[in-house]
This record gives structure tokens, C-alpha cells and sequence, in this order.
């Protein structure tokens, strides 16, 4: 069975200071990765996805994330964090396909809060 | 803009009251998914439809049933709705099938059950 962890309910940042949320994943096979942000009261949005080849993936906003094999990792990470960054994090996998839909296994979530 | 929208973005229904919740895209995305999210956990998928084709997670209670007329427009149908199902209720889109596709989220109907 796939699952992820992300090991912090909460992070905190200054506004100017890099970033990072934690992702570990466990699965079988190559895995595909993905990190979603939701803002209060709204769904899910789509950052950036890992499928295969170079393990730095850059995504919107500014965001980016590193697969780690070895470490089975898929941090992410921003160089200067905003105000506006502050939401909820999501990491999701899915194992390779096999036949289902694409069904996420989501973490459990990151509280990012940058201040001023 | 392509997009999933839903609607209402705010539901209050009575225990025990059916209650329908719609979603609509316009990506023409093949496959449609209902999540259920309660206080900022992670989504739980409820079923998807492929195409007409339609799948239900083993642990989604038979309280919950959905429709899905044409590619367009996919409903979740609440029977008898139980305080425990106050939540965020997700509709979600990818492509097709592979997991190589992200999804792309509605902004989420939050039902409120009295």
C-alpha cells in the first residue's frame, strides 16, 4: 500500500526566508508525486508533479521540489517566501498505474504561516 | 478559463434531508472524482466516474450515491445526510486515467448538516 507522510502539522517563516515543507513516501515501483496548496474555504490547487527525469521540479508560484530516491523525500521549496504563501500544503502519490484511476494518496497536510 | 466549478458553495441541509451537490467542468476532462474533506484533513475519495464508467471506493457509505448525466456535469447525492457528514465535499478532474495526470480541484461545496 502507498502512503506519505509529512511530518509537520505546522511550518513558520519569515517573509523574505526560504522555505521548506517535508514529503516522504512509501510505495511500490517508481512513484509519482505531487504537491497541491489549498487556501482557506477553497479546493485544491496543483503546484507541481514528479513523473520521471530530472528530481528538481519547478512548479507555479515559484515553488519547486526535489525527488529524492534514495531518501524517498519530495520536499518543497521556495527561495523567498510571501505573506501570501500561507495556506495549506498537500503532498500526494500514486503508485505506477496499474489499470485504476488515478487515485492520490494524500499526507496530511502542512500549515505554512509566513510573517512579516 | 477552463474550470471545475461547484455549486452551492455553501449548503445547509437538515438530518435526514436529501441533499444534491452539483459540479461542472469545462477541461472535458474524461474522468471525474467526489472527495469528502473534514477540518483541513486530507481529502478522502469517495468514487470517480470514467467516462460513463463509474467506481466506487470500497468504504464510502451507500449514503452517498452520484450521477453523472454527461461529460460535462457530475452530482453527489446525500440520502439521508447524518451529522457526521457535515464537511468540504471536492470535486475533482484529470485527463484521463493514467497517473501521470494531476487533478484539478472545485473550489468545494461546504455542506453543513442541522
Amino acid at each position: 500500500a502507498q502512503s506519505v507522510a509529512q511530518p509537520e502539522d505546522q511550518v513558520n517563516v519569515a517573509e523574505g526566508n526560504p522555505l521548506t515543507v517535508k514529503c516522504t513516501y512509501s510505495v511500490s515501483g517508481n512513484p509519482y508525486l505531487f504537491w497541491y496548496v489549498q487556501y482557506p474555504n477553497r479546493g485544491l490547487q496543483f503546484l507541481l508533479k514528479y513523473i520521471t527525469g530530472d528530481n528538481l521540479v519547478k512548479g507555479s508560484y515559484g515553488f519547486e521540489a526535489e525527488f529524492n530516491k534514495s531518501q524517498t523525500s519530495f520536499h518543497l521549496k521556495k527561495p523567498s517566501a510571501l505573506v501570501s504563501d500561507s495556506a495549506l500544503y498537500f503532498c500526494a502519490v500514486r503508485a505506477p498505474d496499474t489499470g485504476t484511476a488515478s487515485k492520490l494518496t494524500f499526507g496530511t497536510g502542512t500549515r505554512l504561516q509566513v510573517t512579516l | 478559463d477552463a474550470m471545475v466549478i461547484q455549486n452551492p458553495r455553501y449548503q445547509v441541509t437538515q438530518f435526514g434531508k436529501p441533499v444534491t451537490l452539483s459540479c461542472s467542468q469545462t477541461l472535458n476532462h474524461n474522468v471525474m472524482y467526489w472527495y469528502q474533506q473534514k477540518s483541513s484533513q486530507a481529502p478522502k475519495l469517495l468514487f470517480h466516474y470514467y467516462d460513463k464508467d463509474f467506481n466506487n471506493e470500497a468504504d464510502t457509505p451507500d449514503n452517498f450515491q452520484s450521477r453523472r448525466p454527461n461529460t460535462s456535469f457530475c452530482f453527489l447525492d446525500i440520502r439521508s445526510p447524518g451529522l457526521g457528514d457535515a464537511a468540504m465535499y471536492l470535486c475533482a478532474t484529470s485527463r484521463n486515467l493514467e497517473g501521470i495526470y494531476e487533478q484539478y480541484f472545485g473550489p468545494g461545496t461546504r455542506l453543513t448538516v442541522t
